[in-house]
């Protein structure tokens, strides 16, 4: 079955350093893979997502992820983050040989100090 | 366009009595998804419907949990006779009408908090 890994449950970065948010998927032939950003007793909001085509994908807010097959990786990153981008971020994919359901990572805290 | 709405927001209820959480997807949307967030955790999926169909239930609890979504009127998530561990928020997400091999992008609604006394 598909699995998703976030390997940090919290980032703490200082306003406008750089920062990566790790994910790593389990094999499959083709998926389909989404970064979510969720507020504080919001809902989640679409960041980026790899479908197909170009492995670096650019997204809302300054974000960029790059889809690794080799490694199953889809890593986001952000060169200079701000205060407003404290919040929980979800690395989740679909799996394009079983459906569409979603599968979500445990989400990474990110927490910018400044 | 107003987005996916969920209501309500909160929910309490004292353990043994049923919760009822509805989800009004997007306009033109004619696919809901029900996710549960435990704290600290992320989305786990439970549920996949179009009208009047339940694609995929492979994250359901098999017993006291069901959901629906009528022809007219919104998506509603049925939780019987409630227990401590129900508690969690509860996600709807909505999509358009999926075409082809490639998923649509899911528009997740604010979520349903629900606290069992």
């Amino acid at each position: 079955a598909q699995s998703v890994t976030q390997l940090d449950s919290q980032v703490p970065v200082f306003e406008e350093a750089p920062v990566e948010l790790r994910c790593n998927y389990s094999s499959s032939v083709s998926v389909y893979l989404f970064w979510y950003v969720q507020y504080p007793n919001q809902g989640l909001q679409l960041l980026l997502k790899y479908l197909s085509g170009s492995t670096l994908v650019k997204g809302i807010n300054g974000f960029e992820a790059e889809f690794n097959k080799s490694q199953t990786s889809f890593h986001l990153r952000k060169p200079s983050v701000h205060i407003s981008d404290t919040a929980e971020y979800f690395c989740a994919v679909i799996d394009g040989t079983g459906g569409f359901k979603t599968i979500f990572g445990a989400g990474t805290r990110l927490f910018v100090k400044a | 366009n107003a987005g996916v709405m969920q209501n309500p927001r909160h929910l309490v209820r004292r353990r043994g009595q049923e919760a009822r959480l509805r989800c009004s997807p997007m306009k033109g949307h004619s696919h809901v998804y029900w996710y549960r967030q435990l704290p600290e955790e992320g989305l786990k999926f439970m549920v996949y419907l179009q009208k009047e169909n339940i694609i995929d239930e492979s994250g359901m609890p098999k017993e006291r949990f069901s959901a629906e979504f009528p022809k007219e009127g919104p998506s509603i998530l049925r939780i019987q006779q409630v227990v401590r561990g129900d508690s969690a928020a509860y996600f709807c997400a909505s999509s358009p009408a999926v075409g082809g091999s490639t998923p649509n992008e899911q528009f997740f609604g604010p979520g349903t908090r629900l606290t069992v006394l």
